[in-house]
C-alpha cells in the first residue's frame, strides 16, 4: 500500500521568495516518487522524479527535492518564485507496476 | 513525437447516457494507464494495460466502466450510463515500459460534465 500526503492546500509567495512545497508519503516497498505540474486546464507535466540514485534530484524550471528516508519525505524547493511558477503541484508515489498514488495537490500563488 | 492525445477534450451529457473517450499514446509506449481527476483533488488510478493486456482495475471503475486497448496502441475508455458523480476529468498516461520508474508523460484530459 502507498500514499502520499501534501500539506498546504495553498501557499503563496512573493516573486522572488522561497518555494517550499511538501509532501510526505507512505510505501511497504522502496518508493519512486514524483512531482508533477499542473496548469489550467492541461495535463500533468513531470517536473523531476528519485529513482534511488541521489536523494537530492534536479528537475526542470529550476525546481528540486530531496528525498529523507527517515523523515518519508519529498519536499518540492525552489529557490526564486516567478509569475510563471503559479500552477498546481501534485507529488506521487509510484510501487509496483508503475501506476501511481497522487497527493491532493498544493496550489502555488505567487504575487508581484 | 506528437506526445499523449485525448479527444474529445470536453463532454457535456446527460445522466443515463453512454460516452467514450479516446486515448492516443506516444507511439511505441507499451503502458497506458486512465486516471480520473475530480475538483481539488489529485489523479486516481483506474487502470491499466500492458500493450492490449489490460493488468489491473481500481475498485473506483464500477462495472458501468470498461477500457480496451485492442492493438495495443490507442485506447478507450466507456462510461454506461452515467450518473452526476462520473463529472471528473479523465486522464490518460502513457511509458515506454513497465519499469516504476519510467516516466509517465500525460493527455491534457477529457473533462466530463453530467447533467
Amino acid at each position: 500500500a502507498q500514499s502520499v500526503t501534501q500539506l498546504g492546500s495553498h501557499v503563496s509567495v512573493s516573486e522572488g521568495a522561497l518555494v517550499l512545497l511538501r509532501c510526505n508519503y507512505s510505501s511497504s516497498v522502496p518508493p519512486y516518487l514524483f512531482w508533477y505540474v499542473q496548469y489550467p486546464n492541461q495535463g500533468l507535466q513531470l517536473l523531476l522524479k528519485y529513482t534511488s540514485a541521489a536523494t537530492l534530484v534536479k528537475g526542470i524550471n529550476g525546481f528540486e527535492a530531496e528525498f529523507k528516508k527517515s523523515e518519508t519525505s519529498f519536499h518540492l524547493t525552489k529557490p526564486s518564485a516567478h509569475m510563471r511558477d503559479a500552477a498546481e503541484y501534485f507529488c506521487a508515489v509510484s510501487g509496483n507496476a508503475g501506476k501511481s498514488t497522487f497527493g491532493d495537490g498544493t496550489t502555488l500563488t505567487v504575487k508581484p | 513525437d506528437t506526445g499523449v492525445s485525448q479527444d474529445p477534450r470536453h463532454k457535456i451529457t446527460k445522466r443515463g447516457q453512454n460516452v467514450t473517450f479516446r486515448c492516443d499514446p506516444i507511439s511505441e509506449h507499451n503502458r497506458l494507464y486512465w486516471y480520473r481527476q475530480t475538483l481539488g483533488q489529485g489523479p486516481e488510478f483506474l487502470t491499466y494495460f500492458q500493450n492490449e493486456a489490460q493488468l489491473e482495475k481500481s475498485r473506483l471503475l464500477s462495472d458501468r466502466f470498461s477500457a480496451e486497448r485492442p492493438k495495443g496502441s490507442f485506447s478507450t475508455l466507456e462510461i454506461q450510463r452515467t450518473e452526476q458523480g462520473d463529472s471528473a476529468m479523465y486522464l490518460c498516461a502513457s511509458s515506454l515500459s513497465e519499469s516504476s520508474t519510467d516516466t509517465q508523460y500525460f493527455g491534457p484530459g477529457t473533462r466530463l460534465t453530467v447533467l
